[in-house]
Parts: structure tokens; C-alpha cells; sequence
């Protein structure tokens, strides 16, 4: 079973500032297997990032991923008030779906 | 467009069963490579996948609470039932389905609001 570590675990930043936030794999996956997701307080989780680079329906584009092999980044290049929440990045493995623990992105 | 939205009840007894319903619009469950999948959220914790059914009526569980989930569907009532046996005050969590909508695509791409289940005597 492949493990996804999520760091930094709280990601204190002001607006207009660049977040670069971490998902590392146990073992070497396919980057098409990983998507990003934002969870804002009540609402359910909104899709980013799937394929590892690829932009959801909708998404701005200061929000890019990037990555592969078992390192894997979401970058958020200036951080707008709406964007400070929660970040999840998942996994697709052998027919089965794994979530990192989540990034917390909060106002400084 | 597509929308999902669950239902069930909001309060369960530790060791009864807990049935939850997804009722989906825009998409068929017939349609080749679409699945309908859970995913749970204990208050303030991460995401957790439970289960998953494809248009072809194949399933897959977690591995950790595969003994107790059962995934059905209704593609006539656009409809997916998970069913979860002995609940304990741990399965507490807000549950979620969403749309996997091919394939070739191995993200969530829409999820329904969710509906909080609390499991207490």
C-alpha cells in the first residue's frame, strides 16, 4: 500500500504571497494517478489538479502542479483571501484511492 | 450538469447498520467507465476513500473496512446505496459521494455536499 505524506502540515502565508505545497509517495506512481484537491470550512473538497499538472474545470491558473516519480508539488503563485483552506492530494493505486493527511494554508 | 447529493440519517446506534444513499443527476451509471464513489471525513481529520462501484456493476473497497461496506446501484433511479454494518462511534464523519467520470481520469471531478452521520448510544 503506497502512503502519501503531505507537508508542510500548517502553511502560514499573507496574501499575494507564493504557497508551494508538498505530497510525497512511499514508492514511484504514475503522475497520472494524482490529483489535489481545496476543502474550505463546510463545503466539500473542490478538485485542483488532476494528472499532477492538469488544471480542473475552472481552476485559475495561479494554481499549477507539478511532479513525478514519488515527489509532488502544488503551487499556488499568489495566494487570493479564498484560497486560504485546506489541500488534499490523492492517489489512484491498484484500483484503490488514498488521501494525504492535508495541508492547512492560513493567513499570517 | 452534474450534481450528487446524499441522504440517510443523521443519528446511528453503535453495532446497528448505516445505510446512505446518493442520488445523482446529469450522468448515467450506464454510461462506459463512469463510477460513483465514497469518501468519509471524521470532524476536523483527512479524507478517507471507503468504496466505489463502476457502470459495469464492479466494485472495490478499502482494504480496512472492506468486510463491512457493501456498494450497490440503481441506474433506473440514478441511485448508489453504501451500506456499512457495526458502526462504532469512530465511523463518525461526514460522508461524501462523487463522480469518477471515466476511466482514463482518476481524480473526483464532483461531489455531492455530504451528510454528517454521528454514531453514538
Amino acid at each position: 500500500e503506497i502512503v502519501l505524506t503531505q507537508s508542510p502540515g500548517t502553511l502560514s502565508l499573507s496574501p499575494g504571497e507564493r504557497a508551494t505545497l508538498s505530497c510525497r509517495a512511499s514508492q514511484s506512481i504514475r503522475s497520472s494517478y494524482l490529483a489535489w484537491y481545496q476543502q474550505k470550512p463546510g463545503q466539500a473538497p473542490r478538485p485542483l489538479i488532476y494528472a499532477a499538472s492538469s488544471r480542473a474545470a475552472g481552476i485559475p491558473d495561479r494554481f499549477s502542479g507539478s511532479g513525478s516519480g514519488t515527489d509532488f508539488t502544488l503551487t499556488i503563485s499568489r495566494l487570493e483571501p479564498e484560497d486560504f483552506a485546506v489541500y488534499y492530494c490523492q492517489l489512484y493505486d491498484n484500483s484503490l484511492w488514498t488521501f494525504g493527511q492535508g495541508t492547512k494554508v492560513e493567513i499570517k | 450538469q452534474i450534481t450528487l447529493k446524499e441522504s440517510g440519517p443523521t443519528l446511528v446506534k453503535p453495532t446497528q447498520t448505516l445505510t446512505l444513499t446518493c442520488s445523482f443527476s446529469g450522468f448515467s451509471l450506464s454510461t462506459s467507465g463512469v463510477g460513483v464513489g465514497w469518501i468519509r471525513q471524521p470532524p476536523g481529520k483527512a479524507l478517507e476513500w471507503l468504496a466505489l462501484i463502476y457502470w459495469d456493476d464492479d466494485t472495490r473497497y478499502s482494504p480496512s473496512l472492506k468486510t463491512r461496506l457493501t456498494i450497490t446501484k440503481d441506474t433506473s433511479k440514478s441511485q448508489v446505496v453504501l451500506t456499512m454494518t457495526t458502526v462504532d462511534p469512530v465511523d463518525t464523519a461526514t460522508y461524501y459521494c462523487a463522480h469518477r467520470p471515466s476511466l482514463d481520469e482518476y481524480y473526483f471531478d464532483y461531489w455531492g455536499q455530504g451528510t454528517l452521520v454521528t454514531v453514538s448510544s
